[in-house]
């Protein structure tokens, strides 16, 4: 795939449901990022990965969303006992390599919309 | 805190007119800032970065600026079209330290026919 993919593209669950949401990186890139996107903001970052560990969590909102890289490659969101507050658009960025100045460019994926109802 | 403030929130021009949209920050010590522009339904993508050193860069019709001193960027797009309808986001770097980008909310443009 020539881009980051995410899946699925709409989500619409009820209130206190378990989500999964899944993010394929550019092949190669071992920097990848969630963030989530309420309407009219800009992304709030939630994790960052650099390979398969999470090199900084500290905009996970609450221990009900946790996120996973096994391999270094693709990596999933979960989100247990949803409440209405979770939906918005979750994107996943991935980038050759974060550095420490952030030089290279974050790749966003489309994005998966959580509708919790 | 690290902050990005944009301004207008949202602008409407005439298809064919200029517009800038604004960009202040307090991010430091500062390492470069990106200005994405994100379609509806998609995800941001990049137009153009500028580090430090840099004062003015363009990627076609778009042309952004950068004063490090006062910490103000701007994003001046030439002969709108209507596919520049679209949400431009300002985004500052830090160097060292924390990977995190920091994100403005994004001003919304809509062009008009």
């Amino acid at each position: 795939g020539a881009g980051v993919s995410q899946t699925p593209s709409n989500k619409v669950t009820e209130k206190g449901k378990y989500v999964e949401l899944r993010c394929d990186p550019i092949s190669g890139h071992t920097a990848l990022y969630w963030y989530r996107q309420s309407l009219g903001q800009g992304p709030e970052f939630l994790i960052y990965f650099q390979g398969t560990g999470a090199a900084d969590d500290s905009g996970l909102p609450n221990d009900r969303f946790f996120a996973v890289r096994p391999e270094g490659s693709v990596s999933t969101l979960k989100i247990q006992r949803t409440e209405r507050g979770d939906s918005a658009v979750y994107l996943c960025a991935s980038s050759a390599d974060s550095g420490t100045s952030g030089y290279n460019e974050q790749f966003f994926g489309p994005g998966t919309r959580l509708t919790v109802l | 805190k690290n902050q990005v403030e944009q301004s207008p929130q949202s602008l409407i021009i005439l298809e064919g007119k200029n517009c800038t949209l604004q960009c202040n920050y307090t991010v430091s010590p500062f390492s470069n800032l990106r200005w994405y522009k994100q379609d509806t339904g998609r995800g941001p993508v990049s137009l153009t970065i500028m580090t430090f050193s840099e004062n003015t860069k363009s990627n076609g019709r778009y042309t952004a600026t950068l004063d490090a001193d006062t910490k103000q960027s701007s994003l001046h797009i030439t002969a709108s079209q209507l596919s520049d309808s679209a949400s431009y986001i300002c985004v500052v770097s830090a160097r060292g330290g924390s990977y995190i980008p920091t994100f403005g909310r994004g001003t919304s443009l809509i062009v008009h026919p």
